[in-house]
């Protein structure tokens, strides 16, 4: 059973760029979080997909979205990238709140 | 907003010794207090999920227990081994959303 996988897993960018991320929960998963990390902090939440619908979202600006396939997988998109987007992002999936969150290995990104 | 607290930052050990940590949320729209493990370079493993005040959970040498009410949470290992080493992460669920600490990070000196 795979558990949480993420691509790429490393990329760099240039400011001003969009970046796309893909996220595929563990195998019965209906509920994806995206999180970013940066050096030194805990993750911050992104938002938090269930039935293909944004159900919360963190506290970041429009230039992030996501979505969420009818597969459950999702994908993370940040447009105009700034330096500061430079950190790892994290995809979280469960069945439900409350119950244990499996993480992916992430995707670290880069912005020169 | 919605504020989790982990103390301390870091922490040295010596192999064998026993340690805790704490991790201190808001008491209001509780739902559970999650614990993780992370190992740099690997994902996030999960301890313990816990929603009940007053509960107390234990996965061999680790154990955690929970105050909803005043809104803490303390870990504790005991006999440190070297494979302890990590950072141990808590995060409070409100229903949603986990909100995360940013972490203690253990280094246990053999």
């Amino acid at each position: 059973d795979a558990g949480v996988t993420q691509s790429p897993t490393h990329l760099i960018k240039t400011r001003g760029q969009q970046v796309t991320l893909r996220c595929s929960p563990k195998s019965g998963h209906d509920t994806v979080s995206w999180y970013q990390q940066a050096l030194g902090q805990g993750p911050q939440f992104i938002f938090q997909y269930y039935e293909e619908e944004e159900r919360q979202r963190g506290n970041f600006p429009d230039r992030f979205s996501g979505h969420q396939f009818p597969n459950y997988s999702s994908e993370l998109n940040v447009n105009a990238l700034l330096l500061g987007d430079s950190a790892l992002y994290l995809c979280a999936s469960s069945l439900a709140s409350g119950n244990t969150i499996y993480f992916g290995e992430g995707s670290w990104l880069t912005v020169v | 907003i919605l504020n989790v607290e982990q103390s301390p930052q870091s922490l040295h050990v010596q192999e064998g010794d026993s340690t805790n940590f704490t991790c201190s949320f808001p008491s209001s729209n509780f739902y559970a207090l999650h614990w993780y493990r992370w190992e740099t370079a690997k994902s996030p493993e999960a301890l313990f999920v816990m929603t009940l005040n007053g509960d107390e959970k234990k996965k061999g040498r680790i154990s955690a227990t929970l105050n909803t009410k005043e809104g803490y949470s303390y870990l504790y290992i005991k006999g440190s081994q070297p494979e302890d080493s990590a950072t141990y992460l808590c995060a409070f669920d409100s229903n949603y959303q986990l909100i995360w600490g940013a972490g203690t990070k253990l280094i246990i000196k053999p």
